[in-house]
């Protein structure tokens, strides 16, 4: 299975300040079709998880444009511009070019 | 608008077998590149994929469980079956039921192993 490890695994931040997580998979994320199936959620308390983030950068419909998604082959990184107090919650990072998709182990994003 | 909802019992013995249905709207699991998978996550922990099943009856198991696992579709009734043998207490989690896009994921449903 392709390990994904994100970090920091905890990230106190302050609001209006920048945040950013980092997500490193054990193996290149490139399909065969040269697309790269990387994806970020966040997950409130007691809430499903939400896609924020595919295919590395693009951004879902409805996601703040203070969200961005970067990076390529094995290394990636989501970044919050300037936190705001809904963005509180744990972010996972996720393949989906190699089955068994996998999910990092979570960064929980709380107030500092 | 796609939705999805994820039924099924919420407590199971030790040893006996989970039956998850996922009874979806918005979209057709006769649609080519369309799927229906189960992730779940336990308590406090992270996601884990589970089984996938596609418009072609492509299905595909998480490798550490796959034996255990057994995943159908019925398109006239727009739904998607998880089975699941063999019930242990570390399999007590949330399952959620989640379009193939990965964009459009059911409120999860929680199992609970006890005896």
């Amino acid at each position: 299975d392709v390990v994904m490890t994100q970090s920091p695994l905890s990230l106190p931040v302050t609001l209006g300040q920048p945040a950013s997580i980092s997500c490193r998979s054990s193996q290149s994320l490139v399909y065969s079709d040269g697309t790269t199936y990387l994806n970020w959620f966040q997950q409130r308390p007691g809430q499903s998880p939400r896609r924020l983030i595919y295919k590395v950068s693009k951004r879902d419909s409805g996601v703040p444009d203070r969200f961005s998604g970067s990076g390529s082959g094995t290394d990636f990184t989501l970044k919050i511009s300037r936190v705001e107090a809904e963005d509180f919650g744990v972010y996972y990072c996720m393949q989906g070019t190699h089955w068994p998709w996998t999910f990092g182990q979570g960064t929980k994003v709380e107030i500092k | 608008q796609i939705t999805l909802r994820e039924s099924g019992p919420t407590l199971v013995k030790p040893t006996q077998t989970l039956t998850l249905t996922c009874t979806f709207s918005g979209f057709s699991l006769t649609t080519s590149g369309v799927g229906v998978g189960w992730i779940r996550q336990p308590p406090g922990k992270a996601l884990e994929w589970l089984a996938l099943i596609y418009w072609d009856d492509d299905d595909r198991y998480s490798p550490s469980l796959g034996s255990r696992l057994t995943i159908t579709k019925d398109t006239s009734k727009n739904q998607v079956v998880l089975t699941m043998t063999n019930m242990d207490p570390v399999d007590t989690a949330t399952y959620y039921c989640v379009h193939s896009k990965m964009d459009v994921w059911g409120t999860g449903t929680t199992v609970t192993v006890s005896s």
